[in-house]
């Protein structure tokens, strides 16, 4: 079956420092997404990307963070600059159609982030 | 705004018993309600979708239902099974405003004793 595939499944990296989080989507799917979820928390909506740009994003993504579709398989996730609270997990997912669709989204395993 | 809450947050019940996890939510105007479990660590996986014009969606022993007017979802799990221990959460997308986002509940994180 097909499946949204993520890496690193762990980072730790240095406050201050910039990440790039990637992500395969599956690969007929046109809509991307990033999701995080802080430990204990519930998980929270980041950015969702169409026809290589953002469609929506939330308040949490400042610009601080960005995403990019360098090439027609990989999506990435960068994060400039880490703070302590940056650390999370973070889901990338994709969908065929539009969440509003009806359509459903299948997410990766995510990528562990701490920042120390 | 819209608010999605699972009660409880934990539940622990005997293998092969049958058990209802609850996803309750604010605002009726939805356009889909979907079940996800998560395993400790791990990532999401969906188990069930229901759009807003249905009551009902089943899948093996999973019966998810939707009762809009009183703003909630259940989850049934028909004779649980160990492998059944996870997080399951409930997120719904919004009618009206965000076109792309879920919205989540916390989770109900189950354990079922072999």
């Amino acid at each position: 079956e097909p499946e949204v595939t993520q890496t690193p499944s762990h980072q730790v990296t240095q406050m201050g420092q910039e990440v790039i989080l990637r992500c395969v989507p599956i690969s007929n799917h046109l809509y991307f997404y990033w999701y995080r979820q802080i430990l204990g928390q519930k998980v929270e909506f980041l950015v969702s990307f169409y026809n290589n740009e953002i469609s929506e994003k939330s308040e949490i993504f400042d610009d601080q963070f960005s995403v990019e579709r360098p090439d027609g398989s990989n999506f990435t996730l960068k994060i400039r600059s880490t703070k302590l609270e940056d650390s999370a997990m973070y889901f990338c997912a994709s969908s065929e159609e539009a969440p509003y669709s009806g359509n459903t989204i299948y997410f990766g395993e995510g990528s562990w982030l701490t920042v120390v | 705004k819209q608010e999605v809450t699972q009660i409880p947050a934990a539940l622990s019940v005997p293998e092969g018993e049958n058990l209802v996890l609850n996803c309750s939510f604010t605002d009726s105007a939805i356009y889909n309600l979907q079940w996800f479990r998560q395993d400790p660590g791990k990532g999401l996986t969906s188990l069930l979708l229901i759009q807003s014009s249905q009551r009902e969606q089943t899948s093996g022993r999973l019966n998810a239902s939707l009762d809009k007017s009183s703003g909630r979802s259940t989850l049934y799990i028909a004779a649980s099974q160990p492998g059944d221990s996870a997080t399951y959460l409930c997120a719904l997308k919004n009618l009206m405003d965000s076109n792309y986002q879920l919205i989540w509940g916390a989770g109900t994180k189950l354990i079922i004793k072999p």
